[in-house]
């Protein structure tokens, strides 16, 4: 079974630029999360879909982040303009609907905007 | 939201010492995982353990989830076993992280 894959691996922008991470959770788990680790510091969640529906967005930071689910498949997080403050690491994770389900995480994509 | 703390936040040991990690937590949970992040960034999945205990080589984790609490246990350390340790855990709430456990494991 392929894990939960994240793409681009790296991504370095300048301030202003846009930038879309993609996630391709393990197939047949209605769960998709986005989480992000910045400078070193917790992990702190950012939103939650259910297949496509987003169950909660109360970690987003602010309207610069722009996430989607197409089709309850593959997800987007979209930074558009990026900051400097943006950089860090993006994680995703997914698991199967319900309780007694772990969370199965990408490498993640760590952005570094300058 | 549910709290996670996570004990000690630093920890300095020589190869093979054996440590104790912590993670408390405020509220029942139905989900609890430990994860290792590498030195490279990567979260590893260690322990799905929302109760009792299991192990994995050097590695073991006790869950008793009436006292709220859980331990990950590591023997005769390793320098691999450097990098941060975290608990998640997941109860009425989206799953939440601990701050994390820095280990730094010298030769």
């Amino acid at each position: 079974e392929a894990g939960v894959t994240q793409f681009p691996s790296h991504s370095v922008i300048e301030k202003g630029q846009t930038v879309t991470l993609r996630c391709d959770p393990i197939s047949g788990h209605d769960n998709l999360y986005w989480y992000r680790r910045v400078m070193g510091k917790e992990i702190k969640f950012l939103l939650h879909f259910v297949k496509e529906s987003k169950q909660d967005e109360s970690g987003m930071p602010n309207n610069r982040f722009l996430a989607e689910r197409t089709g309850g498949t593959y997800s987007t997080l979209k930074v558009q303009p990026a900051e400097l403050e943006d950089s860090g690491v993006y994680f995703c994770a997914s698991s199967q609907f319900g309780d007694n389900s772990p969370l199965h995480f990408g490498n993640g994509t760590r952005l570094t905007v300058t | 939201g549910i709290q996670v703390e996570q004990s000690p936040p630093d920890l300095i040991l020589q190869e093979g010492a054996n440590s104790t990690l912590r993670c408390n937590f405020s509220d029942s949970v139905n989900n609890l995982q430990w994860f290792h992040q590498n030195p490279w960034g990567q979260l590893i999945n260690l322990f799905y353990i929302p109760s009792g205990t299991k192990q994995n080589g050097r590695l073991s984790a006790t869950t008793v989830a009436t006292e709220r609490y859980s331990l990950l246990y590591i023997s005769s350390s390793q320098t691999t076993d450097s990098g941060v340790y975290f608990c998640a855990v997941e109860g009425s709430y989206i799953p939440t992280f601990g701050r994390g456990t820095s280990l730094i494991v010298h030769p």
